[in-house]
């Protein structure tokens, strides 16, 4: 089936600007989660949804992050008043997740941010 | 911080060499290990994972030794291809202390020569 996917694939904006990220996640999987990939840095956890829950957002940099999950599903990270620090590839990932703790978290091909 | 230390941040190996990536961490909480393979352009797939009650995981060419003592862990890659060329990240998490968010380490990123 479809895997999870993620718009736009490359986005070009201005310092000050704000900007959404849409994630798509594989269908019928409860949790959702974001993370940010910076040259050189690995993959920084953002914030992640588990069904109805309250999202954790213990990951966000600053308050210009946020992020919504839409009835369950599609999900949006806005980053209001860009910064040139927020320049980065952002990956959504989503899971089934399995009783133990060993659900499989399936990745985007990730939306590259270019701030200028 | 960096709660996982990953190691060497890049490697070379001949065709049908053995590399083999490290990884260590700190916080004894860490129940679930998964490496990730990731190509150019594309999102990170899982490769393997482990939990800290086996010493040693093996799916085809990849293998995970896990060091529960020295909090270690390391993935070896046996008869490598130029097709594996790739970045490889290693990953720790605690349900317990951090729900299911995975701590990455920072990469290594492998060149497999013909």
């Amino acid at each position: 089936g479809a895997g999870v996917s993620q718009s736009p694939s490359n986005k070009v904006t201005e310092k000050g600007k704000d900007v959404e990220l849409r994630c798509d996640p594989i269908s019928g999987h409860t949790a959702l989660y974001w993370y940010r990939q910076s040259l050189g840095q690995g993959l920084e956890f953002l914030i992640y949804f588990q069904g109805n829950s309250a999202p954790d957002k213990s990951g966000l940099p600053s308050d210009r992050f946020s992020a919504e999950r839409t009835g369950g599903s599609v999900s949006t990270l806005t980053i209001q008043r860009t910064q040139q620090e927020d320049s980065a590839v952002y990956l959504c990932a989503s899971s089934s997740l399995l009783a133990g703790g060993t659900d499989t978290q399936y990745f985007g091909p990730g939306t590259r941010l270019t701030v200028l | 911080q960096q709660q996982v230390k990953q190691s060497p941040q890049s490697l070379i190996v001949q065709k049908g060499g053995i590399p083999i990536i490290n990884c260590a961490y700190e916080n004894t909480a860490f129940d679930y290990f998964p490496w990730y393979q990731q190509f150019p352009g594309k999102g990170p797939a899982l490769l393997i994972a482990i939990r800290p009650d086996v010493s040693e995981k093996k799916e085809g060419r990849f293998t995970i030794s896990f060091n529960k003592s020295a909090k270690q862990f390391s993935l070896h890659i046996m008869d490598s291809q130029p097709g594996d060329s790739a970045t490889y990240f290693c990953a720790a998490r605690s349900i317990r202390n951090s729900g299911y968010a995975l701590n990455f380490g920072k990469g290594t990123s492998l060149l497999v020569t013909p």
